[in-house]
Order: C-alpha cells, then sequence, then structure tokens
C-alpha cells in the first residue's frame, strides 16, 4: 500500500527557512515523479514544485522559484521542501504528491500526504 | 501559463441528481487534464486523468469528458458522500495549474 508522510511544518517568522519532508512507502521511489502542492486557508489548490524520478529536474511555480528548493533522496524514499525567504502568502497546507509515473503521466498525483501546516506570521 | 476556469462555482443539488462540472482552458490542452475531489481536513484524491480514465477504485458514477479546451466532470447519480470541492488540473505545460473549484452542495 502506498502511503506518504508530510512533516516539517509550523510557525515561522517573514524571512525565515523551514524544512519539509515527505516519507513514502509502498513503491519504488525512483520510478515516479514527486511534487508538493499547497493550499492557502480559504483558497484552492496550487502546485509547488515538481522533481523527476531520479532527481535531476525540477520545476517551479513563479510564485516560490528562487526562494524553494525541492530535493529528493531515493534510497530513503523521502522527498524534501527546503522553503527560505518564507512570506505571509507562504501560508499554508503543503501536500506533498506522488505523480502517477516518471515523466508524462508523472504530472497527474496519484497518492497524496495528509498534509503539513506552515504558517508565517510576526 | 494555461489558466483553467471552471463553472459553476457553486452548485447546489440532491442526492439522486446528475452533477455536471465544466472546466475550460485558455488553450488547447489535447486529453491533458485530471479532476480531483478534495473535502475538508482531507488530502485531495485523484478522480479523473488523461481527461477521461477513472483513478483506481473510482466509482463508475464518475466520468469525464471533453478535449482541447472544454472538459466536463460527470456524476451521474450523486451519493452523499459527493459532496465536496472539484478541481480541475491540466498537465500540458509548465507550470502545473489548477482550476479555482467547483463547491458541490447539498440542496
Amino acid at each position: 500500500e502506498v502511503q506518504l508522510l508530510d512533516s516539517g511544518g509550523g510557525l515561522v517568522q517573514p524571512g525565515g527557512s523551514l524544512r519539509l519532508s515527505c516519507a513514502g512507502s509502498g513503491f519504488t521511489s525512483s520510478s515516479y515523479a514527486m511534487n508538493w502542492v499547497r493550499q492557502a486557508p480559504g483558497k484552492g489548490l496550487e502546485w509547488v514544485s515538481a522533481i523527476s524520478g531520479s532527481g535531476d529536474i525540477t520545476n517551479y511555480a513563479d510564485s516560490v522559484q528562487g526562494r524553494f528548493t525541492i530535493s529528493r533522496d531515493n534510497s530513503k524514499n523521502t522527498l524534501y521542501l527546503q522553503m527560505n525567504s518564507l512570506r505571509a502568502e507562504d501560508t499554508a497546507v503543503y501536500y506533498c504528491a506522488k505523480g502517477m509515473a516518471a515523466a508524462g503521466a508523472g504530472k497527474y498525483f496519484d497518492y497524496w500526504g495528509q498534509g503539513t501546516l506552515v504558517t508565517v506570521s510576526s | 501559463e494555461i489558466v483553467l476556469t471552471q463553472s459553476p462555482a457553486t452548485l447546489s443539488l440532491s442526492p439522486g441528481e446528475r452533477a455536471t462540472l465544466s472546466c475550460r482552458a485558455t488553450q488547447s490542452i489535447g486529453s491533458e487534464l485530471a479532476w480531483y475531489q478534495k473535502k475538508p481536513g482531507q488530502a485531495p484524491r485523484l478522480l479523473i486523468y488523461e481527461g477521461s480514465n477513472r483513478a483506481t477504485g473510482i466509482p463508475a458514477r464518475f466520468s469525464g469528458g471533453g478535449s482541447g479546451p472544454d472538459f466536463t466532470l460527470t456524476i451521474s447519480s450523486l451519493e452523499p458522500e459527493d459532496f465536496a470541492v472539484y478541481y480541475c488540473q491540466q498537465r500540458r505545460s509548465w507550470p502545473l495549474t489548477f482550476g479555482q473549484g467547483t463547491r458541490l452542495e447539498i440542496k
């Protein structure tokens, strides 16, 4: 059974940093793209970042480009999101989401973590 | 960036009725569209991918259709557990984008 466990959220001041983690099980990590998707309070879903199965290709939303870094450790089946220069508008529940494949359909999300709340406030 | 516009914003129906939700893209995206269901406090759930393929474990009452810029999600006969917010998402180009959502509420 595929499971994803998000962690690392919390309260951080504007300009601060936080690192999210997502531990996966039940699938071969390197065979699938992985993503982060967020939902701000009262808002819709927003895709944040994606990484290929091998970890050599990454993509970012314009809103986080240059501030967030996605990475993965396939030996630990773990996905990360390093978030720097955080802003109030980054406040959201962050979900890790598994792609359906390594590429192509890997841009659809078939399994999701339970979400971790990031609050950026002074 | 491909913008997805969903309509209506809110749909009020009763259990047993048929629901039709729409999603329109600002450019042709072939069939490269998915639909998700989102309930409060839960992670989103993939329903449909590549426009019309049901994801694993999704009941047959959910169906997707359309291509190019216009897509629909149809729920043939609403069950009480179907009342939620529904999002479309395109994979045609980066950045991946979601529609703003349609809230399906009990009438």
